[in-house]
């Protein structure tokens, strides 16, 4: 069983576009994070949720929307696309939000033609 | 903010021999170390972390050492093997809901 699970794997799309992409844990975990690495391979937290409340929001355009409906889920909404978008992007888990080992899903390799 | 500086950015090495990768962090109130491997086009991995309060640390070929004074801490292997080939980040954090800052990775070749 894939303990920190996204889809979907890869996502090609053009500029404008809107996109989503799901994450789930089934490892009963308190928080949850979206990553994004670059080409450069840098690992950069977007946002992180606790219990379903936003915890972290870091210096991201207002065309990222992450949803958590429950502490099991984490979304990512992406509105109006644009080249510099594309990237690989970690949904990652952990047991709490206090110095807890992170737990990474597969990734999604978005591209933005 | 927190800073974390990585050190070499590639490294490589003949198979079993010793590579060590170092970090500096500059925010003094970080208590939490962790080090994680990313195989090409696999996700990021914990393989080892270490808390403030502990000098150093060991899991089989693997060892963190902290220096908190000098505010830097470093991945020891020994023995490489070429499945020890991969990008390794170090990273570190204060805890309380604060975000876990990475490294820029060390890219590790071992060379059969």
């Amino acid at each position: 069983d894939t303990a920190v699970s996204q889809t979907p794997k890869y996502l090609v799309t053009q500029m404008g576009n809107d996109k989503s992409i799901k994450c789930e844990q089934n490892l009963g975990h308190d928080t949850m994070y979206w990553y994004k690495q670059d080409s450069k391979k840098f690992l950069k937290i977007m946002f992180s949720y606790n219990n379903k409340e936003l915890i972290i929001n870091e210096t991201v355009p207002n065309r990222f929307s992450p949803k958590s409906p429950d502490k099991a889920h984490l979304n990512l909404h992406i509105n109006s696309l644009e080249l510099g978008d594309s990237a690989v992007y970690f949904c990652a888990s952990s047991p709490s939000a206090d110095n807890s080992p992170l737990h990474f899903g597969n990734g999604t390799r978005l591209t933005v033609t | 903010g927190e800073n974390v500086e990585q050190h070499p950015s590639t490294l490589s090495v003949q198979e079993g021999d010793s590579a060590v990768i170092k970090c500096t962090y500059s925010d003094s109130a970080s208590n939490y170390f962790p080090w994680y491997k990313q195989e090409l086009g696999k996700r990021p991995q914990l393989i080892i972390d270490i808390r403030s309060n502990v000098g150093e640390k060991k899991d089989q070929r693997i060892a963190v050492t902290l220096n908190k004074t000098a505010k830097h801490f470093s991945l020891h292997i020994t023995e490489t093997q070429p499945e020890d080939s991969a990008v390794y980040f170090c990273a570190a954090s204060r805890g309380g809901y604060q975000k876990v800052t990475f490294g820029t990775g060390t890219k590790l070749q071992v060379i059969p």
